[in-house]
């Protein structure tokens, strides 16, 4: 099984329209990650959190929400979908500062 | 400003021939280097990083990638490439003092053709 799962893997959704994207993980790592990947661009960073009580906005925040439900659970909300949030979104983990990443499987999202 | 660059954004090279993809790199402090690889439908997965001491790390699958301070380089490489390589490859760099921010490069794509 993988450690990192994300769902869903294919999200096609409207303008204005609200939605969720899920990311679950079993490496019991404190350090969560948001990222989405645009063509030519590599990765950027979203939302981090460092453990239950503590979220940071990284460099592309603006909306997106995010919710730690649980050390193992980290959620991403687009509040108000718009089309340039179309995206290939990845979740990842760490156990601590300067360790290597691991990532999910992405979830690709549309917004028409 | 922080910043990795990859300036290729594909490499073609012919199976067993060696391969080279480049990045360099722009931060303040000592800086933590990454090498992921991306396949089709899948996450990035870790390759090697370099933290200190030695400037040649290896890693998965036969991978390389030396750390070159003085041009802030850390270019991957492989003595025989494989088909099976083929994929798109991102360089990533955290800053000592910020561990917070991990910063990736655009990526690129490797062709290995047999």
């Amino acid at each position: 099984d993988a450690d990192v799962t994300q769902t869903p893997r294919n999200r096609i959704t409207k303008t204005g329209k609200r939605i969720m994207l899920e990311c679950s993980q079993t490496k019991g790592h404190d350090r969560m990650y948001w990222y989405r990947q645009d063509p030519g661009l590599g990765l950027r960073l979203i939302y981090y959190s460092f453990d239950v009580k503590d979220i940071n906005k990284g460099e592309i925040s603006d909306g997106y929400s995010v919710s730690r439900q649980a050390q193992a659970k980290f959620s991403l909300s687009l509040e108000s979908a718009i089309p340039n949030q179309t995206a290939l979104y990845f979740c990842a983990t760490s156990v601590g500062a300067g360790e290597t990443q691991y990532f999910g499987p992405g979830t690709r999202l549309l917004v028409l | 400003a922080q910043s990795v660059a990859q300036p290729e954004d594909q490499v073609n090279v012919a199976e067993g021939n060696p391969l080279t993809v480049k990045c360099t790199y722009s931060v303040s402090g000592n800086p933590y280097l990454f090498w992921y690889v991306q396949y089709p439908n899948r996450g990035l997965q870790f390759l090697l990083k370099y933290i200190t001491g030695d400037n040649l790390v290896k890693g998965s699958y036969g991978f390389e990638a030396e750390f070159n301070k003085s041009q802030t380089s850390f270019h991957l490489k492989k003595p025989s490439a494989l088909v099976s390589d083929s994929a798109l490859y991102f360089c990533a760099v955290r800053v000592q003092y910020n561990f917070n921010k991990f910063y990736f490069g655009s990526g690129t794509k490797l062709n290995v053709k047999p």
